[in-house]
């Protein structure tokens, strides 16, 4: 089984200031990490996914983040947010196909959520 | 471009009533899914489903049942609906594992239920 535990429940930040959003996950087995977008009443959105080669991952929206194994982190970042930025972001992972033996269907745990909150 | 669909954006219900949330997708997929949403919980998967007729249980599956008798449709029940099933509710869809799609899975824009 896996988990995920995002570090901060909510992050303000002012415009044009880099921000990290931090994540680190548990697992037996290798995975797939994802980070998840979800804007003001609206479902949730792909912003990048980590499936394996390097470690450096970009995304949508000027997001990127670093897979580190040995600190079992994905945290997302971004140089410089706008306001159009403030939203919730959620880390997401699953079991990687060569461990799961076709039974995990793809199943995503995700982390508990960090809004992130862009001030003028 | 790739939709999920979902009946309702806001319901509002009594408590001991039956509850039905409807879910579409009209990407072929072959894995449904619903989760609910609740502030500081993230989202917890109630039932999948891998295949027309096929369900699994998820972490939090009591009170709820499914019906997929379609492959593009997927069906979230609340049986006798209480107050503490007051949520968001979001379905997602994601083609067969294995097929390259790398477990991503697409998301409906969500069901805010309150249950009264």
């Amino acid at each position: 089984a896996q988990s995920v535990t995002q570090l901060d429940s909510q992050v303000p930040v002012f415009e044009e200031a880099p921000v990290e959003l931090r994540c680190n996950y548990s697992s037996s087995v290798s995975v797939y990490l994802f980070w998840y977008v979800q804007y003001p009443n609206q479902g949730l959105q792909l912003l990048l996914k980590y499936l394996s080669g390097s470690t450096l991952v970009k995304g949508i929206n000027g997001f990127e983040a670093e897979f580190n194994k040995s600190q079992t982190s994905f945290h997302l970042r971004k140089p410089s947010v706008h306001i159009s930025d403030t939203a919730e972001y959620f880390c997401a992972v699953s079991e990687a196909p060569l461990n799961a033996g076709g039974t995990s269907y793809g199943k995503l745990t995700f982390g508990q959520g960090t809004i992130l909150t862009v001030h003028p | 471009d790739v939709k999920v669909t979902q009946s309702s954006r806001y319901l509002v219900k009594r408590t001991g009533e039956k509850v039905f949330l409807e879910c579409v997708q009209d990407m072929d997929h072959e894995n449904m899914f619903w989760y609910r949403q609740d502030p500081g919980l993230g989202l917890r998967l109630i039932y999948f489903s891998y295949d027309v007729k096929m369900k699994e249980k998820g972490d939090i599956p009591e009170g709820y049942s499914v019906s997929r008798e379609k492959k593009e449709r997927f069906s979230l029940i609340l049986e006798s609906a209480s107050t503490n099933q007051t949520s968001m509710y979001l379905c997602a869809s994601s083609p067969y594992f294995g097929t390259g799609s790398h477990n991503e899975q697409f998301f409906g824009p969500g069901t805010r239920l309150t249950v009264l």
